[in-house]
């Protein structure tokens, strides 16, 4: 079974600029999330897809920050206008069930911002 | 926002060595913890989901607990080896979907 794809791995961007990540998730898992890492702090969830319906969005810095998921498969995060303080790694997850909170959540494996 | 403590920061044990971190919650409208192992350069790789006050899972060498009333989870590692060195990150679930992970606990294991 293949695991969640994350694409680019790397991405070195100049603030001001735009950027998009993209993920494809597990064959068939309902529910998809995106998180943000910051060096030394935990994985901070952005948001969360059920199917192609968001579920939470509430830490989503709106202003710049978009995602979508079109036909409840793959999904997309777009920062515009990036930020410095934008930089992170990107982690997308996905899990099975809608009962996101017993279901494992598999992880790819992130795409690191770095915003100069 | 929730806060989610794990302590120590980081930690470093000899090969061989049984070791233990905990996870600090909210104890109010626990849904359920998660405990995460990300080794660098890879994906973060599911442990344990744990449910229940007084859940214990293992999986191999490494087990956790789980206190709901008192808000906590220890993690246990017992005869630590060089592979185990990673992140461990603990997710407490609130509310059913609201999800606030823990900053890790690095551990550094020496031959």
């Amino acid at each position: 079974e293949a695991g969640v794809a994350q694409s680019p791995r790397y991405k070195i961007i100049e603030k001001r600029q735009s950027v998009a990540f993209w993920c494809n998730p597990i064959s068939g898992h309902a529910t998809l999330y995106w998180y943000q890492q910051i060096l030394g702090q935990g994985p901070k969830l952005l948001i969360q897809f059920q199917n192609n319906g968001v579920v939470d969005d509430s830490q989503l810095p709106k202003d710049r920050f978009s995602a979508e998921r079109l036909k409840g498969v793959d999904s997309t995060l777009k920062i515009q206008p990036a930020k410095l303080e934008d930089s992170a790694v990107y982690l997308c997850a996905s899990s099975l069930r809608l009962d996101q909170s017993t279901d494992t959540q598999y992880f790819g494996p992130g795409t690191r911002l770095t915003v100069l | 926002i929730l806060n989610v403590e794990q302590s120590p920061q980081s930690l470093h044990v000899q090969e061989g060595d049984s070791t233990n971190f905990t996870c600090s919650f909210p104890s109010s409208n626990f849904y359920a913890l998660h405990w995460y192992r990300w080794e660098t350069a890879k994906s973060p790789e599911a442990l344990f989901v744990m449910t229940l006050n007084g859940d214990e899972k293992k999986k191999g060498r490494i087990s956790a607990t789980l206190n709901t009333k008192e808000g906590y989870s220890y993690l246990y590692i017992k005869g630590s080896q060089p592979e185990d060195s990673a992140t461990y990150l603990c997710a407490f679930i609130y509310n059913f979907n609201k999800f606030y992970f823990g900053s890790g606990t690095k551990l550094n294991v020496k031959p």
